[in-house]
């Protein structure tokens, strides 16, 4: 079945970077996309951006330009979200979801989550 | 940027109600919407996905209209399961979600 299996919980200092992989299985990684949704503790759904599996294009949201990078490892159908220079609001749980991009984009099948503690 | 305004951002409701929740997009999205729900714990899911097209495996009580700027997700008769969070989410421009509508237990 078509699945999203994301790393663990990861607990980091303000200043530091993290890491989060998602593996997909159970489709044809090439043709879609991957997004990255994060949930801050009792708030409401924050989009990080996406990456084209097929091609590698990116599309970030603009509040976290500079600090998030996204990329694809199409030989083990893996994407990953790295974050920078985290800070204090950057603890939530990250989402990644599959991408359908054409015609309309949407998310149809999501990761179970992964916890980024950040705190000193 | 598009922002999207949804309404109510909670509502009480009892079993077997018509809900009825509203997307506002600051401007025109032609029919690039889609609605999610979440329950506690756990990662969204998708309901809704070009304003009206129902994805695979939701039960046909939900629906999805509007175009433009103004959107309605709609629960023709509320089961326990349906008890959650539900989320719009625009696409046309970068991609922006809602706020959210909690929907609790009457």
């Amino acid at each position: 079945q078509v699945q999203l299996v994301q790393s663990g919980a990861e607990v980091k200092k303000p200043g530091a970077s993290v890491k989060v992989s998602c593996k997909a299985s159970g489709y044809t990684f090439t043709s879609y996309g991957i997004s990255w949704v994060r949930q801050a503790p009792g708030q409401g759904l924050e989009w990080m951006g996406w990456i084209s599996a097929y091609n590698g294009n990116t599309n970030y949201a603009q509040k976290l330009q500079g600090r998030v990078t996204m990329t694809t490892d199409t030989s083990t159908s893996t994407a990953y979200m790295e974050l920078r220079s985290l800070r204090s609001d950057d603890t939530a749980v990250y989402y990644c979801a599959r991408a359908s991009l054409k015609p309309y984009y949407y998310m149809d099948v999501w990761g179970k989550g992964t916890t980024v503690t950040v705190s000193s | 940027d598009i922002q999207m305004t949804q309404s109510p951002s909670s509502l009480s409701a009892s079993v077997g109600d018509r809900v009825t929740i509203t997307c506002r997009a600051s401007q025109s999205i032609s029919s690039y919407l889609n609605w999610y729900q979440q329950k506690p714990g756990k990662a969204p899911k998708l309901l809704i996905y070009a304003a009206s097209s129902l994805q695979s495996g939701v039960p046909s009580r939900f629906s999805g209209s509007g175009s433009g700027t103004d959107f309605t997700l709609t629960i023709s008769s509320l089961q326990p399961e349906d008890f959650a969070t539900y989320y719009c989410q625009q696409s046309y421009s970068t991609c922006h979600f809602g706020g959210g509508t909690k929907v609790e237990i009457k």
